[in-house]
């Protein structure tokens, strides 16, 4: 069926990086947007920004600084999202999920969720 | 950038419906038909419930419905049961390239 299954919670430290995975399977993962939403401990759902699958482009949302990294590997059909340095705020459930144009870019496909806790 | 507005918390009871507002501007929920909702538990992953302001994706129930009005977009739980106790958030294309959610709205089912 169609999923998407993200990597392990994450424990790390200021100023560390951390490398959340999204794998997808049970469709064509080049046919529909990824994008990335977070979570903070309290607060709404936050939404980072999104990759073209098909041309590997990443935009991110205002306000997401260059140390959120958005990439892919098409030939094993996943995507990741890199956070250097670290900081508490980070600290966050991280959520890649599936846009597709038949829904109007409504986010149909969800993964599991990744936490990251950043702590000293 | 801003969030859309939504009611922090929303309460009915059983039976009962209740409705969820989320407001922006032109900009956005005015200006497009690219609005969606999404049903949040803690600790799993969200769930689209509405899409494009009121279609349902296949397997969402007919007690929940979508509309919009101006620069508000709603949406409608009907018949309210003790499952549908969850956040909800509304997301809305603002242009090309951006995209915003509202900051949630707490359903307590009384």
């Amino acid at each position: 069926q169609v999923q998407l299954v993200q990597s392990g919670s994450e424990l790390k430290k200021p100023g560390a990086s951390v490398n959340v995975s999204c794998k997808a399977s049970g469709y064509t993962f080049t046919s529909h947007a990824l994008n990335w939403v977070r979570q903070a401990p309290g607060q709404g759902l936050e939404l980072m920004g999104w990759i073209n699958t098909y041309t590997g482009t990443p935009t991110y949302a205002q306000g997401v600084t260059g140390r959120f990294v958005f990439s892919l590997d098409t030939s094993v059909s996943t995507a990741y999202l890199q956070i250097s340095s670290l900081k508490a705020d980070d600290t966050a459930v991280y959520y890649c999920a599936r846009g597709t144009a038949a829904t109007g870019y409504g986010l149909d496909v969800w993964g599991q969720g990744t936490t990251v806790t950043v702590s000293s | 950038q801003s969030a859309l507005t939504q009611p922090a918390s929303v309460s009915g009871s059983p039976g009962q419906s209740i409705t969820i507002s989320c407001t922006g501007t032109s900009s956005d929920i005015g200006g497009y038909d690219y609005v969606s909702w999404y049903q949040h538990y803690p600790g799993k992953a969200p769930k689209l419930m509405i899409y494009e302001v009121k279609n349902r994706p296949s397997g969402v129930s007919n007690r929940f419905s979508g509309s919009k009005s101006g620069n508000t977009a709603s949406l409608t739980i009907s018949g309210l049961q003790a499952e549908d106790e969850a956040d909800y958030y509304c997301r809305s294309n603002r242009g090309t390239n951006t995209w915003v959610f509202g900051g949630g709205t707490k359903l307590t089912v009384l």
